[in-house]
């Protein structure tokens, strides 16, 4: 069963980059999309962008988050990373990492990321 | 303001079937697949159903998706008390060359 489990500061000052890191375990993590998603605290969900390996790295990005986001990944750690940066009030939300680019079919369990000075 | 538009809410009573609707536009939902997730209080959401009307494994059949040009929805027939949730639809839109979300529709099993 594959499981996903982000990790990162739940703090983040405002105008600082946020810094996630999504472990993934019982499964490959190549040759498959690996996505980051988010939630504002009562709203709904956002797609932040998505990586994709298979010897070649692709990435797509919301192109309204297109110019703050970075998405990677490393193989030998089985991790994918998400950095995000100008972090402002309305970036608060939980981030999820998720297995997938165009359907989304395991979740890791969310992390809330305040920002606040 | 979303560009799928959902409901925000719907309501119906236990063994009943409720539908959930999911507008959007040619460059989304009338080009691509539909998906749907369903999201229980204090958890991630759950895949419901992918490219437009098939169910993941462990997905009840009282769950079921359509679309029909521009427009997809969500069925829930036999109600149940468990199936109190937010429901979101999702479709690629080429436009934006991204994925898009519904706003979102919370259920309310009377």
């Amino acid at each position: 069963q594959v499981q996903l489990q982000e990790s990162g500061p739940g703090l983040v000052k405002p105008s600082e980059t946020l810094s996630l890191t999504c472990t993934v375990s019982g499964g490959s993590i190549t040759n498959y999309y690996w996505s980051w998603i988010r939630q504002p605290p009562g709203k709904g969900l956002e797609w932040i962008g998505y990586i994709y390996y298979s010897g070649r790295t692709s990435t797509s990005y919301n192109p309204s988050l297109k110019s703050r986001v970075t998405i990677s990944l490393d193989t030998s750690k089985r991790q994918f990373s998400l950095k995000l940066n100008s972090m402002t009030a309305a970036d608060t939300a939980v981030y999820y990492c998720v297995r997938g680019g165009y359907y989304f079919d395991y979740w890791g369990q969310g992390t809330l990321v305040t920002i606040s000075s | 303001q979303s560009v799928l538009t959902q409901p925000p809410s719907a309501s119906e009573t236990p063994g009943q079937r409720v539908t959930i609707s999911c507008s959007g536009s040619g460059s989304n939902v009338g080009t691509n697949y539909v998906y749907w997730y369903q999201q229980l209080p204090g958890t991630a959401p759950k895949l419901l159903i992918y490219m437009n009307n098939q169910r993941p494994s462990g997905v009840p059949d009282r769950f079921s998706g359509s679309k029909s040009g521009t427009s997809a929805s969500l069925a829930i027939s036999g109600l149940r008390s468990e199936d109190e949730a937010d429901y979101y639809c999702a479709a690629w839109d080429d436009s934006l060359s991204g994925m898009l979300f519904g706003g979102g529709t919370k259920l309310t099993v009377l």
